[in-house]
């Protein structure tokens, strides 16, 4: 099956610098990438989601300027939590899928933030 | 928009039972449903998939799932349940066209006991 990789897998930061999680598609093109946000013992909140080449659509209530989104590529969306805070720590989840008919998405392992 | 639901949070069972999920949506176009499975510690693994044709799907490990478009239900069934497969599931749909993001339910937590 199709293999999306997230880097880093935890990442601890203090309280008003950016972090800048990566996620790839590792064996097929993906024009379509959607990053979901999890608390614990919670489900998957999309966030947003990322066709490269475009700009990001953002769900109500995520904040655009907060989190960056980048899709530069067919293989890389980035996801950057500018000024993160506290309450910024969870678990980030993204997802890829191919262009056309593909209904299928393919989850990343996902990043555990920390903000200090 | 869609909306999904999971009635069951945290589920019991011993090893040999069978198991039962409830799923149910709110959406009035087209959808793909989808089970997801997180075991402890891992990230989101499909179980299943539904998308057209048999409402009864199967998918991996022995898990099934039907999909009864009247009443708007996708439950996920296993007449068995071993012990590795405490873990938490996930119900999901997307509509059949445009962006398809996911909208996964609450989840619900499957213990099962030796």
């Amino acid at each position: 099956g199709a293999v999306v990789s997230q880097h880093p897998s935890r990442v601890i930061c203090k309280s008003g610098t950016s972090v800048k999680i990566e996620c790839r598609s590792l064996d097929f093109q993906a024009t379509t990438m959607f990053w979901y946000r999890q608390f614990p013992k919670q489900s998957l909140m999309l966030m947003a989601t990322s066709n490269e080449g475009s700009k990001a659509t953002y769900e109500q209530g995520v904040e655009k300027d907060k989190f960056l989104i980048n899709h530069a590529s067919l293989t890389l969306s980035t996801l950057t939590v500018t000024s993160a805070h506290p309450e910024d720590s969870s678990f980030y989840i993204c997802s890829a899928r191919g262009g056309g008919s593909s209904y299928e998405q393919y989850f990343g392992p996902g990043t555990r933030l920390t903000v200090t | 928009a869609q909306s999904v639901s999971q009635h069951n949070h945290h589920v019991i069972l011993s090893e040999a039972a069978s198991l039962e999920l409830g799923c149910n949506y709110s959406y009035g176009g087209t959808v793909n449903l989808f089970w997801y499975v997180q075991y402890p510690g891992q990230h989101l693994q499909l179980l299943l998939k539904y998308f057209s044709g048999d409402p009864l799907v199967k998918g991996i490990k022995g898990f099934e799932a039907e999909f009864i478009k009247s009443k708007f239900s996708f439950n996920l069934r296993k007449p068995s349940v071993q012990w590795s497969d405490t873990a938490e599931y996930f119900c999901a749909v997307n509509a059949a066209t445009g962006r398809r993001a996911l909208t996964f339910g609450s989840g619900t937590r499957l213990q099962v006991q030796p």
